[in-house]
């Protein structure tokens, strides 16, 4: 049964780096073509794609995010993480890792419980 | 941006049929999929690729998509049912974007 599990820092002053890890266990992240993928959800508001990357190296991030976001991979822990540079209060969120279904596409079937991240000085 | 839109609420009796719309310029050439999220707990994936269900998703669950609109349609809605619902649209070029969701109402 795969199961992934986020951890980091759940308090970050503004204006510094967020930094999150995903752990995978059950299944390997070098292995079937999945994407795996970071989400956030602001408190009480939607759901916000962050990125993701397959595991042919190829990575893709939210435009809107793209100049401050870092998706990178530790296949020798099995795990991967964000870095969100230059946080203000709205990066205050539950933020999520995901792996998609079956590796077709972008719709993400396995979740982590998520972590929140309060940004504040 | 692109961007989808769901109703803010969706309300329906026990053993009716709720019905959630998503839509969006050129949503008809993406992909639609739907998230179920109660609250406190991760999303959960019900509907992919507009009209398939993942396995342990009950069949009262469906998809359809016509034109720039998708639905999400749930027969014989259970109280169980209540919940958050979030369209998200995709595409092969890495364009993902999730929509405002809509707050289910089983009463």
């Amino acid at each position: 049964q795969l199961q992934l599990q986020e951890s980091g820092s759940g308090l970050v002053k503004p204006s510094q780096t967020l930094s999150l890890t995903c752990a995978v266990s059950g299944g390997s992240i070098s292995s079937g073509g999945y994407s795996w993928s970071w989400i956030r959800q602001p408190p009480g508001k939607a759901l916000e794609w962050i990125g993701y990357f397959y595991q042919s190296g190829n990575t893709y991030y939210n435009p809107s995010l793209k100049s401050r976001v870092t998706i990178s991979v530790d296949r020798s822990k099995n795990q991967f993480s964000l870095n969100l540079s230059s946080v203000t209060a709205a990066d205050t969120a539950v933020y999520y890792c995901a792996r998609d279904l079956d590796g077709s596409g972008s719709y993400w079937s396995y979740w982590g419980q998520g972590t929140l991240v309060t940004v504040s000085s | 941006s692109y961007e989808v839109t769901q109703p803010p609420s969706v309300s329906v009796s026990p053993g009716q049929t709720a019905s959630i719309t998503c839509s969006g310029d050129k949503l008809g050439d993406k992909y639609a999929c739907w998230y179920q999220q109660k609250p406190g707990q991760s999303p959960v994936l019900v509907i992919y690729q507009d009209k398939k269900r993942p396995s342990g998703i009950p069949e009262r669950f469906s998809g359809s998509k016509s034109g720039n609109t998708a639905t999400l349609t749930i027969r014989g809605t259970q109280v169980l049912d209540e919940a958050d619902y979030y369209c998200q649209a995709w595409d092969y070029s890495a364009h993902v974007v999730f929509g405002g969701g809509t707050k289910l109402t089983v009463l």
